[in-house]
């Protein structure tokens, strides 16, 4: 499969636990994005990275969430102290950044729920 | 501030029909409008996209149409069939703002045999 990869598929944890998702991207994507989607909205930004570097991030992502991109290609997003309130599907998509091709392709998702 | 209002939350139709689902946006600044398919427990889908330079974009039975005036674009879906019941997510790109898509709100479509 050369689509967008997501793991794990789903995570339940307890209130106040850490939690860790991977992403791996498209090969030869160099933007890799992240949103959350809660039941019944769309997507929502949260960060996004042109290969290692992290370029915006959204007011939606606090300080017990952060997200790297070590060597330009997997991406790891952690949640810390984790609250009710973080429970929704976590959204990984790449793209080309590539000037004129827009085009985001999206993986599985992860979801959590918070106990 | 940077929206994407989309309409109806929800719709119903015959196999055979043609759904339609409106987005309207307000902020000017947006250059490329893409349309998402969703199934239950899956990541979006890119279905088909449209720039503002386009008043339309047709792709198998998927059509985009675009009123930049009216800062207002539509999905259409000819012949349907019930294998496209799913939520369809409208979406809007800023210019020069590195790719966040702005999402609508949603479409849950019911095709119905």
């Amino acid at each position: 499969d050369t689509g967008v990869s997501q793991n794990p598929r789903h995570k339940i944890t307890k209130r106040g636990q850490n939690v860790t998702f991977r992403c791996d991207p498209i090969s030869e994507h160099n933007r890799l994005y992240w949103y959350r989607q809660t039941l019944g909205q769309g997507p929502e930004f949260l960060t996004y990275f042109q290969n290692e570097a992290q370029l915006e991030k959204s007011r939606l992502l606090s300080d017990r969430f952060s997200a790297e991109r070590p060597k330009g290609s997997f991406s790891t997003l952690e949640i810390q102290r984790t609250e009710q309130g973080d429970s929704a599907m976590y959204l990984c998509a790449s793209s080309t950044g590539r000037r004129g091709y827009n085009e985001q392709f999206f993986g599985p998702g992860t979801r959590l729920t918070v106990l | 501030q940077q929206q994407v209002k989309q309409s109806p939350q929800s719709l119903i139709v015959q196999k055979g029909g043609i759904p339609i689902i409106n987005c309207a946006y307000e902020n000017t600044a947006f250059d490329y409008f893409p349309w998402y398919q969703q199934f239950p427990g899956k990541g979006p889908a890119l279905l088909i996209a449209i720039r503002p330079d386009v008043s339309e974009k047709k792709e198998g039975r998927f059509t985009i149409s675009f009123n930049k005036s009216a800062k207002q674009f539509s999905l259409h879906i000819m012949d349907s069939q019930p294998g496209d019941s799913a939520t369809y997510f409208c979406a809007a790109l800023p210019y020069n703002q590195g790719g966040k898509l702005i999402f609508g709100q949603g479409t849950e479509l019911s095709v119905k045999p």
